[in-house]
């Protein structure tokens, strides 16, 4: 079973500067099975990225997904008030769908 | 606009059953594989179950195997959970998910909250 491990745990971060999040696998995975979620307090997480680096409809394009083998990142280029969320990956592979603990990125 | 709306939550003793729907509208729902996917309170996301769209592969994760069944009504576009032997841990918010490969998880209902509690 692959075990998806995110970095840092919290990110402490201002408005307008560059978010870096890390996510490691435990072992190879398939990039097109690697996607990032965003979830707000309160609310059903949403879908940013599937395939690595593909952005679902609606999302701005500060985000963006690189990576392949066993480290994937998610890059939010110039942090918006409304980015302040907690940001989960999530790998899918023989019928195992596998996330990782989460990335809060907070307010400094 | 896609809506998926979960039902059916709420207190259960450990031991008991409860019966989750998600209602579905604004796209092909007989189409896509849909999911459950559980979020303990104040804690990460768990996949729960999936089932694909013709009904006929389901999966589920170890901890609610001989439990949890998954299945689909594709002719009123609705998903359910039947959960029995339910535990303390399977306390979280159950979201209804769908996806038209499979891998990822695309749009997320609301939840229900399902907790199990003596």
């Amino acid at each position: 079973e692959i075990v998806l491990t995110q970095s840092p745990g919290t990110l402490s971060l201002s408005p307008g500067e560059r978010a870096t999040l890390s996510c490691r696998a435990s072992q190879s995975v398939t990039s097109s099975s690697f996607a990032w979620y965003q979830q707000k307090p309160g609310q059903a997480p949403r879908l940013l990225i599937y395939g690595t680096s593909t952005r679902a409809a609606g999302i701005p394009d500060r985000f963006s997904g690189s990576g392949s083998g066993t480290d994937f990142t998610l890059t939010i280029s110039r942090l918006d008030p409304e980015d302040f969320a907690v940001y989960y990956c999530q790998h899918y592979g023989n019928s195992l769908w596998t996330f990782g603990q989460g990335t809060k990125v907070e307010i400094k | 606009e896609i809506h998926l709306v979960e039902s059916g939550g709420g207190l259960v003793q450990p031991g008991g059953s409860l019966r989750l729907s998600c209602s579905a509208s604004g796209f092909g729902f007989p189409t896509y594989v849909m999911h459950w996917v559980r979020q303990p309170p104040g804690k990460g996301l768990e996949f729960v179950s999936s089932l694909s769209s013709n009904a006929y592969t389901t999966s589920y994760t170890d901890s609610v195997k001989g439990r949890f069944t998954i299945s689909r009504d594709n002719s009123q576009n609705t998903l359910y959970l039947q959960m029995s032997s339910l535990r303390l841990e399977d306390t979280a918010v159950y979201y209804c998910v769908n996806s038209r490969t499979g891998r990822y998880f695309e749009s997320w209902g609301q939840g229900t909250l399902v907790t199990v509690s003596s």
